[in-house]
């Protein structure tokens, strides 16, 4: 059974990089059969999906994030990772990874990473 | 950006009820639609793909429909387990989206 776990800091400086990792263990992120995505949620708060991206490296952007968002994929570790860039206290959320395969939509989820974006 | 809207925001009931939530999309998602179940700390877990299948080791009394416009999740006999809050999504269309979410309380 897949299972997906977030790693980085918790706490981000406003304008600065958030830098967010997802490790894959119990299958391979090369598989054809699936995308990888970044989802967040504000604290009592609804979910946002922010990206995804295929184990050719093809990525698919919220609108919303796109000039400030960059998925990237190392299948050699198995591991994807999120960047976004000039945060700002809005971004402050827990951020999930999750599996996307074809018509079932994230099946698996990490258990997610609460990033706060404060001085 | 497709919007969902979902309704109640808020539901109480009681253990044995029968309990439905919808979700209207603002323009067609075909049967792209996905139901989850999120408990307070913890990653939202997938209930129904594709309007009315039922994911692997989900109770079959979780049920997804569609009429017209308007997507629907049915719990046929309320349990204690199923206080949580439920989210519709639709992947039809970039950007996926998610509706505001209905809490589901235990009277």
């Amino acid at each position: 059974q897949v299972q997906l776990q977030e790693s980085g800091p918790g706490l981000v400086k406003p304008s600065q990089t958030l830098s967010l990792g997802c490790t894959v263990s119990g299958g391979s992120i090369s598989s054809r059969t699936y995308y990888w995505s970044w989802i967040r949620q504000p604290a009592g708060k609804g979910l946002e999906w922010i990206g995804r991206i295929y184990t050719s490296g093809n990525t698919n952007y919220n609108p919303s994030l796109k000039s400030r968002v960059t998925i990237s994929i190392d299948t050699s570790k198995n591991h994807f990772s999120l960047k976004l860039s000039s945060v700002t206290a809005a971004d402050t959320a827990v951020y999930y990874c999750a599996r996307d395969y074809s018509d079932r939509p994230f099946d698996s989820w990490g258990q997610g990473t609460l990033v706060t974006v404060s001085s | 950006d497709i919007q969902m809207t979902q309704s109640p925001s808020t539901l109480s009931a009681s253990v044995g009820d029968r309990v439905t939530i919808t979700c209207r999309a603002s323009q067609s998602i075909s049967d792209w639609l996905a139901w989850y179940q999120q408990k307070p700390g913890k990653a939202p877990k997938l209930l129904i793909y594709k309007t009315s299948s039922l994911e692997s080791g989900v109770p079959s009394r979780f049920s997804g429909s569609e009429s017209g416009t308007e997507f629907s999740l049915t719990i046929s006999s309320l349990q204690p387990d199923d206080t949580a809050t439920y989210y519709c999504q639709q992947y039809n269309t970039f950007p996926y989206t998610f509706g505001q979410g209905t809490k589901l309380e235990i009277k």
